[in-house]
């Protein structure tokens, strides 16, 4: 699987958007754009996912750029509940055999969001 | 439905005791999964489980065992705790055939965590 790489640390204004962004430069053609989040010491939560367009639930949307190379987590309108660590995920969507299903999490965005 | 359940929520073991985590599911899952979480750090997968009766090793299994002989529980085994082993310990599960589509649905779902630490 694609390894990504995350800003450590970021910080929104209650009510304002946040922007988390996500590199995958390597990622290939089968691989998919995940992103969880952990609100501390709670379990991970899936947030959403997309493969190259545009995607966008009650939670999130995700923006990928044309090339694949890069994404972004957008919480519209963030509030206090959601600080949490965010994590950018990028694996095989031929989920079977040694895949598995696997998801391999790095060390994520902490996003701080304050009043 | 509870999801996924685990127990106990915390433990302190001494050096060389043994203890079972446990990890339950009501979604009728077929694939599950224990990580670790060492402080700072992100998930690391331990084992996981495609279907009752199968198993198989993920990146950190060494010190750990586990069996699956029901589609709703997947117990965790230390046999001799060692302080290495102190981390937060989830288990997850997801959907087979929404997994094995090919259409990138894996939305895993975790439990609450197993706080445990090795004097």
């Amino acid at each position: 699987d694609a390894k990504t790489t995350q800003p450590p640390s970021m910080d929104c204004a209650e009510g304002r958007a946040a922007n988390l962004p996500c590199n995958h430069s390597t990622i290939s053609g089968n691989e998919y754009v995940y992103w969880y989040r952990q609100i501390h010491s709670q379990g991970p939560q899936y947030i959403i996912h997309g493969l190259k367009n545009n995607e966008t639930n009650e939670m999130a949307s995700l923006i990928i750029t044309e090339d694949r190379k890069s994404s972004t987590l957008i919480l519209p309108h963030a509030t206090l509940r959601d600080t949490a660590v965010y994590y950018c995920i990028v694996r095989d969507a031929n989920a079977g055999g040694t895949s598995y299903g696997k998801l391999t999490f790095g060390q994520g965005t902490i996003l701080t969001v304050h009043p | 439905n509870a999801g996924v359940t685990q127990t106990p929520k915390f433990r302190i073991l001494k050096i060389g005791q043994s203890m079972t985590l446990q990890c339950a599911q009501d979604m009728n899952h077929n694939y599950m999964y224990w990580y670790r979480q060492d402080p700072g750090m992100g998930l690391k997968l331990i084992y996981y489980s495609v279907g009752a009766g199968i198993t198989d090793k993920g990146e950190v299994p060494n010190g750990y065992n586990v069996s699956r002989s029901t589609t709703e529980d997947f117990p965790l085994r230390l046999e001799l705790a060692a302080p290495s082993q102190t981390s937060v310990y989830f288990c997850a599960s997801s959907y087979a055939a929404l997994v094995l589509s090919g259409r990138g649905r894996n939305e895993q779902f975790f439990g609450p965590g197993t706080r445990l630490t090795v004097l």
